[in-house]
């Protein structure tokens, strides 16, 4: 079946410094990706999504690049800030055309020192 | 335009007691989503309705879980007799079609005492 696979964590980093987090994924066909971010006490909001191969998505100057060779979305950012800290789930979304249930990573706390 | 509401969002059950879990869906939205996320897990899928309609009850538990949308009010998540292990968040998602773009709530943390 479908999974994800996101780097262990937590993750500490210091303001300005350069973010990346690793996800990896097990699809059949050509599944949508996402990185979805979960503030503290929060739901989960979408950050960025790629439909296809090569797609790029950006948001709030995190970006994420769907490459089908190695199978990863992983999620980068130049110069990440105190308010960016929060959990990072990587996810698919199934292109079978039966519905658009999600299939999640674990997910990675980050924490950014001022 | 309000987004997903869901209530309540704590709630605390002792083990054998029922647990009602509510979601009012974005307006214009017809199609719900359940995802359970346990500690330290991602969340899991469970249940995809539409009115009226159970699309795809994959993730549910086989016992003591049901997931209902009715044609008029919220979607409602019940577990009936409470264990420890049902013990997590709960979140509902809604979205205007099945190709996605879902909206979260903010969530259900059910804690079985």
């Amino acid at each position: 079946g479908d999974s994800v696979t996101q780097m262990e964590g937590p993750v500490t980093l210091s303001e300005e410094a350069f973010l990346t987090i690793n996800c990896t994924y097990t699809a059949t066909g050509y599944p949508s990706l996402f990185w979805y971010v979960q503030y503290p006490g929060e739901g989960l909001q979408l950050l960025l999504k790629a439909t296809k191969a090569d797609d790029k998505g950006s948001n709030k100057g995190f970006e994420a690049t769907y490459r089908k060779e190695t199978t990863s979305f992983h999620l980068e950012k130049g110069s990440v800030q105190v308010s960016d800290s929060a959990v990072y789930f990587c996810a698919l979304s199934g292109n079978t055309g039966a519905n658009s249930k999600l299939t999640f990573g674990k997910g990675i706390t980050l924490s950014v020192r001022p | 335009n309000a987004g997903v509401m869901q209530n309540p969002r704590h709630l605390v059950r002792r083990r054998g007691q029922e647990a009602r879990l509510r979601c009012s869906p974005m307006k214009g939205h017809s199609h719900v989503y359940w995802y359970r996320q346990l500690p330290e897990e991602g969340l899991k899928f469970m249940v995809y309705l539409q009115k009226e309609n159970i699309i795809d009850e994959s993730g549910m538990p086989k016992e003591r879980f049901s997931a209902e949308f009715p044609k008029e009010g919220p979607s409602i998540l019940r577990i009936q007799q409470v264990v420890r292990g049902d013990s997590a968040a709960y979140f509902c998602a809604s979205s205007p079609d099945r190709l996605g773009g879902y909206t979260f709530g903010s969530g259900t943390r059910l804690t079985v005492v």
